[in-house]
């Protein structure tokens, strides 16, 4: 069946650091990925999405690419700051409309 | 632009008793989604509806019902409440069919004492 797999938290990285949150998937056919990102006490937040196979999706400095030879969409930052400390989960919609999250990995940024 | 709004949006209850959440999806959005997002945990799929028809069912308890109605809104009503529901449950929202993502509501949170 569907899946996504996340890579296990907690991640801990300095300010200005790079970060790297891995995801996996495995669907049939063509399903479209999204990264979702939860602050403390709030909902989750759609962060960005892909589409496609080779689709970048971007947004407040985050990226990730659909990489469908991989079945991957890892979401990577430039440069974190405080306020980026999340969680943040991987997700995917498949072509019968159903959604598969990821575990989470929860991201704290430190000073 | 609007969100998705879910009412209330702290509950405390009994053992026991029943609760009620509503949920008022972003206008044009034809399908909603129930998560139950426990303390540390990732959300769990419990029910959808497109066009007010259940859609997908995932781990709902037996305890549980939902319905969309002809406005959209949604409400997830809950009976013979157990400690273990304590957790924060989550609408979302979205148009039916891919490629588009959901939009979720801030939650509510409930608590069983």
């Amino acid at each position: 069946g569907n899946s996504v797999t996340q890579m296990e938290g907690p991640v801990t990285l300095s300010e200005e650091a790079f970060l790297t949150i891995n995801c996996t998937y495995t669907a049939t056919g063509y399903p479209s990925l999204f990264w979702y990102v939860q602050y403390p006490g709030e909902g989750l937040q759609l962060l960005l999405k892909a589409t496609k196979a080779d689709d970048k999706g971007s947004n407040k400095g985050f990226e990730a690419t659909y990489r469908k030879e991989t079945t991957s969409f890892h979401l990577e930052k430039g440069s974190v700051q405080v306020s980026d400390s999340a969680v943040y989960f991987c997700a995917l919609r498949d072509t019968g409309n159903q959604f598969y999250f990821g575990t989470g990995t929860s991201l704290t940024v430190i000073p | 632009a609007a969100g998705v709004i879910q009412s209330p949006r702290h509950l405390i209850k009994e053992k026991r008793e029943t609760a009620t959440l509503k949920c008022y999806p972003i206008p044009r959005h034809d399908t909603v989604y129930w998560y139950q997002q426990g303390p540390g945990q990732d959300p769990q799929f419990l029910i959808s509806f497109y066009e007010k028809m259940q859609s997908d069912k995932g781990s709902i308890p037996d305890r549980f019902s939902a319905q969309q109605f002809s406005d959209y809104h949604s409400e997830l009503n809950m009976s013979s409440l157990e400690l273990g529901d304590s957790a924060l449950y989550f609408c979302a929202s979205s148009f039916y069919g891919p490629p588009g993502g959901q939009f979720f509501g801030p939650g509510t949170r409930l608590t069983v004492l």
